[in-house]
């Protein structure tokens, strides 16, 4: 079966520092790996996917991750944090199946000091 | 940029109501979802739907739960007896086809069962 975890549950950050979430999953075969952002009282916001391929890959907001399958993790970078960055970030894995269901982490909350 | 949509955006029912939550996917999108959010919760997977039919679905999705899409634009969940554990951000989700993996979120739903 396929989890998520997100070790940290919130993660407080100045605004203009780094940022980095942690994500690690657990999957028989190649997965499918994707970061979500959800702001307060919001939908669902995809910021970027790694299917294959390069594993450096980049998304909206300036955003990026980095797919190591050595340590089963995609983790999400951002070198310069605003304070619209605050919200809750949720990393999620699928398959490459005919229902493609996601599994969701428990998500990591970010809170920006100025 | 083409989004799904979802109605009503809150909702407050009584235990025992029947309940429909309503989603517009993205048109040309073949693959639909539902999931649901407890609060403080994880995103849980709960049915995905293709060709007029459900392809996979979780635990949670028992008798009380079905899906349907009744017309060419619309996907809806019906609750049939709600329950208070219920409550929850029930969001639908759509991806295009195979090979096209990415799904794409709605603003949710926000269901209060008391």
């Amino acid at each position: 079966a396929q989890s998520v975890t997100q070790p940290d549950i919130h993660i407080t950050v100045s605004e203009g520092a780094s940022l980095e979430l942690r994500c690690n999953y657990s999957y028989g075969a190649t997965p499918y790996l994707f970061w979500y952002v959800q702001s307060p009282g919001q939908g669902l916001q995809l910021l970027l996917k790694y299917f294959s391929g390069d594993t450096l890959v980049q998304g909206i907001k300036g955003f990026e991750a980095e797919f190591k399958r050595s340590q089963s993790s995609f983790n999400l970078r951002k070198p310069s944090v605003h304070w619209s960055d605050a919200a809750e970030y949720f990393c999620a894995v699928g398959r490459k199946a005919a229902g493609n269901k996601l599994t969701f982490g428990g998500g990591t909350r970010v809170l920006v000091k100025p | 940029e083409p989004e799904v949509t979802q109605t009503p955006s809150h909702q407050v029912t009584q235990m025992g109501q029947e309940v429909i939550l309503r989603c517009v996917p993205i048109s040309n999108h073949l693959y639909f979802y539902w999931y649901r959010q407890i609060l403080g919760q994880k995103v849980e997977f709960l049915v995905s739907f293709y060709n007029n039919e459900i392809s996979e679905k979780s635990e949670i999705f028992d008798d009380q739960f079905s899906v349907e899409r009744p017309d060419g634009s619309n996907f809806t969940l019906k609750i049939r007896s709600t329950k208070l554990e219920d409550s929850a951000m029930y969001f639908c989700a759509s991806r295009g086809l195979a090979g096209a993996e990415t799904q794409y979120f709605g603003p949710g739903t926000r269901l209060l069962v008391l």
